[in-house]
C-alpha cells in the first residue's frame, strides 16, 4: 500500500537557523502534498500544500519543494522562532487512493532560544 | 473551530466495553477520516469515507467500526476486539482532493 517516510524524527536547531524536513512517497500517483503543525495537545493544522504540477512553493518564512521523478518532497522553514516548536506532518494523497492522505510518522522540532 | 467538531474530548474505557467518538462538521465536506495517533507513530488512518453510506478500511482498521448515515456524521465504535485502544483519536474531512480539516481530537484510556 502507499507509504510517507519522513525524516528526521526529532530536529533541534538555534533560533534564526534554518529547519528542512523529507519525505518520501510510494504512490506515483499521488498528486497533492499537504505539511501540517501540531502543537502540543492541540489539532494539527496546515501550513502548507503542493500539487505535482508545480516544484517549489512558498509562503514568507515557509516553503516547500517537489521532486516527483525521486517522489521526494521537503519542508524548509527559514529564521526559525522558538514558536515554531512543535511537530510536522507531512501528507501524500492521490487519485489511486481516492482522497485519502497518508501521513508520515512526524518530525518533533525544537527551536532553541 | 473550523467547523469540524470531536466528542468527548476525554474518554474512558472499561475492558470489554465499546465506546463510541463522535465525529461532525458542518463544512459540506464529502470525504470524512479517522486517524489514530500514537507516540512516536505519526497519523495513522483508521476509516474513511467518501460518500454517505459508503465506508473504506485504512490501515488498522481490526477493531474498529464506523457508519456514514448522514453526511456531516462520522462516528467511530472502538470495540472490544482492539486490544490496545489508548490513544488520540483525530477525525477529519475534507472536500474533493483539498486541504483536510481536523476536529480537536478525542483522548481515550483503558482503565
Amino acid at each position: 500500500g502507499e507509504n510517507v517516510e519522513q525524516h528526521p524524527s526529532t530536529l533541534s536547531v538555534q533560533e534564526g537557523d534554518s529547519a528542512v524536513i523529507k519525505c518520501t512517497y510510494s504512490d506515483s500517483a499521488s498528486n497533492y502534498f499537504p505539511w501540517y503543525k501540531q502543537e502540543l495537545g492541540k489539532r494539527p493544522q496546515l501550513i502548507i500544500d503542493i500539487r505535482s504540477n508545480v516544484g517549489e512553493k512558498k509562503d514568507q518564512r515557509i516553503a516547500v519543494t517537489l521532486n516527483k521523478t525521486a517522489k521526494h518532497f521537503s519542508l524548509h522553514i527559514t529564521e526559525t522562532q522558538p514558536e515554531d516548536s512543535a511537530v510536522y506532518f507531512c501528507g501524500s494523497a492521490g487519485h489511486t487512493g481516492g482522497f485519502k492522505t497518508i501521513f508520515g510518522a512526524g518530525t518533533r522540532l525544537f527551536v532553541k532560544a | 473551530d473550523g467547523g469540524i467538531t470531536q466528542s468527548p474530548k476525554y474518554l474512558f474505557r472499561k475492558e470489554g466495553q465499546n465506546v463510541t467518538l463522535s465525529c461532525e462538521q458542518n463544512l459540506n465536506h464529502d470525504a470524512m477520516y479517522w486517524y489514530r495517533q500514537d507516540p512516536g507513530q505519526g497519523l495513522r488512518l483508521i476509516y474513511y469515507s467518501q460518500i454517505v453510506n459508503d465506508f473504506q478500511k485504512g490501515d488498522i482498521a481490526e477493531g474498529y467500526s464506523v457508519s456514514r448515515e448522514k453526511k456531516e456524521s462520522f462516528p467511530l465504535t472502538v470495540t472490544s476486539a482492539q486490544k490496545n485502544p489508548t490513544a488520540f483519536y483525530l477525525c477529519a474531512s475534507r472536500y474533493s482532493n483539498t486541504e483536510a480539516f481536523f476536529g480537536q481530537g478525542t483522548r481515550l484510556t483503558v482503565v
